[in-house]
């Protein structure tokens, strides 16, 4: 069975642009959250997509955005970027249903932004 | 608000020697507790979770964590160490479904060190 699956993996931008970064989940897996890493700041939650709605959001700027299609892969984007967005953004799929044997995350390799 | 707590950035243990990663948590309702490794420029890895049931959860390496209702507490252990360990440890909390959705909120990491 495949991993999670993003892509791409490095990339580099300059102040003022905009990156799209996508993710493509195990088969059957439902939901798709995104996380931002940095050393300073760990893991922060980004938001948290589910058939195709957007269910939880962290506190992120609106430049921060994202969506869901119906096969469940999932794209992030981030407009106007600035220094501090520099980061390893992971994406994580999981099944998404109710129930104790759901609920952890299978994460993708992230891909790796740095902001000039 | 739900949170988790790693007190310690670092550990140090000697290979073969029992390891210990603390981990505290705060949540309304029944957690959903969850362990993840990260090796370096990889993903994270899902290594045990408690939903219900036993305090003693084991989970993948040889890796198993405690439940402790009244310290609040999910300490992951390991009885002898490997080099092979060394890595960067997550605890996690996530809300119990229905009422928080699946967002998992991730502690800010503790950086194992295995010395030969």
């Amino acid at each position: 069975k495949a991993g999670v699956t993003q892509t791409p993996r490095y990339l580099i931008k300059t102040r003022g642009q905009q990156v799209t970064l996508s993710c493509s989940p195990i088969s059957g897996h439902r939901s798709v959250s995104w996380y931002q890493q940095t050393p300073g700041q760990g893991l922060q939650f980004l938001f948290e997509y589910f058939s195709e709605t957007q269910r939880n959001k962290g506190n992120f700027p609106g430049r921060f955005s994202g969506r869901q299609f119906s096969n469940s892969r999932s794209e992030m984007n981030v407009s106007t970027l600035e220094l501090g967005d520099s980061a390893l953004y992971l994406c994580a799929s999981s099944l998404g249903a109710s129930g104790p044997n759901t609920g952890e995350l299978f994460f993708g390799e992230g891909s790796r932004l740095t902001v000039l | 608000a739900q949170s988790v707590a790693q007190p310690e950035d670092q550990v140090n243990v000697a290979e073969g020697n029992p390891l210990t990663v603390k981990c505290t948590y705060s949540v309304s309702g029944n957690p959903y507790l969850f362990w993840y490794v990260q090796y370096p420029n990889r993903g994270l890895q899902f290594l045990l979770k408690y939903i219900t049931g036993d305090n003693l959860v084991k989970g993948s390496y040889g890796f198993e964590a405690e439940f402790n209702k009244s310290q609040t507490s999910f300490h992951l252990k390991k009885p002898s160490a490997l080099v092979s360990d060394s890595a960067l440890y997550f605890c996690a909390v996530r809300d119990p479904p229905p009422t928080g959705g699946f967002k998992t909120i991730f502690g800010a990491g503790t950086r194992l060190f295995v010395k030969a």
